[in-house]
């Protein structure tokens, strides 16, 4: 069973710590997604990456920063959390030109609560 | 730019009724539509998707039907379930090659017993 897996489902940290989500594909999938979810606001895109060491920002990349070294893995960083960056962190994948066709594959989340 | 409006919910419905959940969209070109869902404590899954205009995507007895002409992507299920209780999400991508997907805003929906 094809799947996406993100490391932690629920991670409590403290404000001004830095913060290492990761996300590990074993589709061979070249795209990769990392999304917040908030009440109200629906998926909000924060970073993409098309390829190794590839990264594009998204709709809302201030806090975050992301690390793509092997295709299969992609990291999202919190390089100073704060209370604000609260959130559901949803990572996903798809093959390269077929998100028209196949869409993405998610993880099961991380929630992230930042005191 | 692309955009995906869904109705507000949340959405209450008793079992074995009738659901429906709008979703229209903004695109240039002919996109590709989607639903997915997602469980409660869980990520999204792919529910159903639409390609092309008149196509109609289905599973799990949900039904949508993509409708260039209103440019809508409607979600539909004959006799709910309790355990279709989640958050629904309407999405949609570009033309052939796009990256990206555009997401609604989700709709939540519980079904009561």
């Amino acid at each position: 069973d094809v799947k996406v897996t993100q490391s932690s489902r629920y991670l409590v940290k403290r404000t001004g710590e830095k913060v290492f989500l990761e996300c590990v594909q074993d589709m061979d999938h070249e795209n990769m997604f990392w999304y917040r979810q908030d009440p109200g606001l629906g998926l909000r895109l924060i970073y993409f990456s098309y390829d190794v060491k590839m990264k594009e920002k998204g709709d809302i990349p201030e806090g975050y920063s992301v690390s793509r070294e092997k295709k299969e893995r992609f990291s999202l960083i919190l390089e100073s959390a704060s209370t604000n960056q609260t959130s559901m962190y949803l990572c996903a994948s798809s093959l390269l030109h077929r998100a028209t066709l196949d869409g993405y594959t998610f993880g099961s989340g991380t929630r992230l609560t930042v005191v | 730019g692309d955009s995906v409006t869904q109705m507000e919910g949340p959405v209450t419905l008793s079992e074995e009724a009738f659901l429906t959940i709008n979703c229209t969209y903004t695109a240039t070109g002919y996109p590709s539509l989607f639903w997915y869902v997602q469980y409660p404590g869980e990520g999204l899954q792919l529910l159903l998707k639409a390609t092309k205009a008149d196509d109609k995507g289905s599973n799990k007895g949900f039904e949508a039907t993509y409708r260039k002409e209103t440019t809508s992507f409607h979600l539909e299920k004959g006799s709910v379930q309790v355990s279709d209780s989640a958050v629904y999400f309407c999405a949609l991508s570009g033309e052939e090659g796009a990256q990206k997907l555009v997401f609604g805003q989700g709709t939540r929906l519980t079904i009561n017993p």
